[in-house]
């Protein structure tokens, strides 16, 4: 499967706005997945299928594509939002998936 | 309520053998697909395989090319339950091995995870 990057750390103020890239060379040909995970907890799907915001989700996460990536933004961010966020996708028949390395979001 | 419960995890010598299992409640289990996913201490999420669904789909299953021939996974619809049986165990195997419920790459539905240390 092939890889996906992520910027290994963000850090933004709170109520800014937070942006975290994955790239990689099936995407956004296929689909990406958000994940946020905070210490000690299991991980929590954000989006789906590039821009879909899953159930509970805050309106302040949302997902868009490009030619090349897929970006995560955090709009207003709150304190509550620091934690990791990995994108997911898999190849082209769905039968290999991978994880982006996570990228560490810190709030100022 | 949907709840996904992993047991199993062990302290376990290298090149030996473990199975963990993901007891699950809340929803129809024989109709989704289950994945395993695994972090190593201070380390990122990384998939290891999933099963399909029996129905439909053959309860195929997929592996992530690092533990393709040493782990299996299997289901068992009539107990709720899905198991990962890992063989061959070396040192990088140690993490915390969660299960998810899974449609595609909707992972909507996790347990808190189960810890296995690979170590002499």
């Amino acid at each position: 499967s092939s890889e996906l990057t992520q910027p290994p750390s963000v850090s933004v103020s709170p109520g800014q706005t937070a942006r975290i890239t994955c790239s990689g060379d099936t995407l956004p040909k296929e689909y990406a997945y958000w994940y946020q995970q905070r210490p000690g907890q299991a991980p929590v799907l954000l989006i789906y299928e590039d821009t879909e915001r899953s159930s509970g989700i805050p309106d302040r996460f949302s997902g868009s594509t490009s030619e090349t990536s897929v970006t995560l933004t955090i709009s207003g961010v709150q304190a509550e939002d620091e934690a990791d966020y990995y994108c997911l996708s898999a190849n082209s028949i769905g039968t290999s998936w991978v994880f982006g390395g996570g990228t560490k979001l810190t709030v100022l | 309520e949907v709840l996904l419960v992993e047991s199993g995890g062990a302290l376990v010598q290298p090149g030996r053998s473990l199975r963990l299992s993901c007891s699950v409640s809340g929803f129809n289990f024989d109709e989704y697909a289950m994945s395993w996913v695994r972090q190593a201490p201070g380390k990122g999420l990384q998939w290891v395989g999933f099963i399909r669904s029996n129905k439909g789909y053959g309860g195929t299953v997929e592996y992530d090319a690092s533990v393709k021939g040493r782990f299996i996974i299997s289901r068992d619809d009539s107990k709720n339950i899905a198991y990962l049986q890992m063989t061959s165990l070396r040192a990088e195997d140690t993490g915390v091995y969660f299960c998810t419920r899974t449609f595609m790459g909707r992972y909507d539905y996790w347990g808190r995870g189960t810890l296995v240390t690979v170590s002499s």
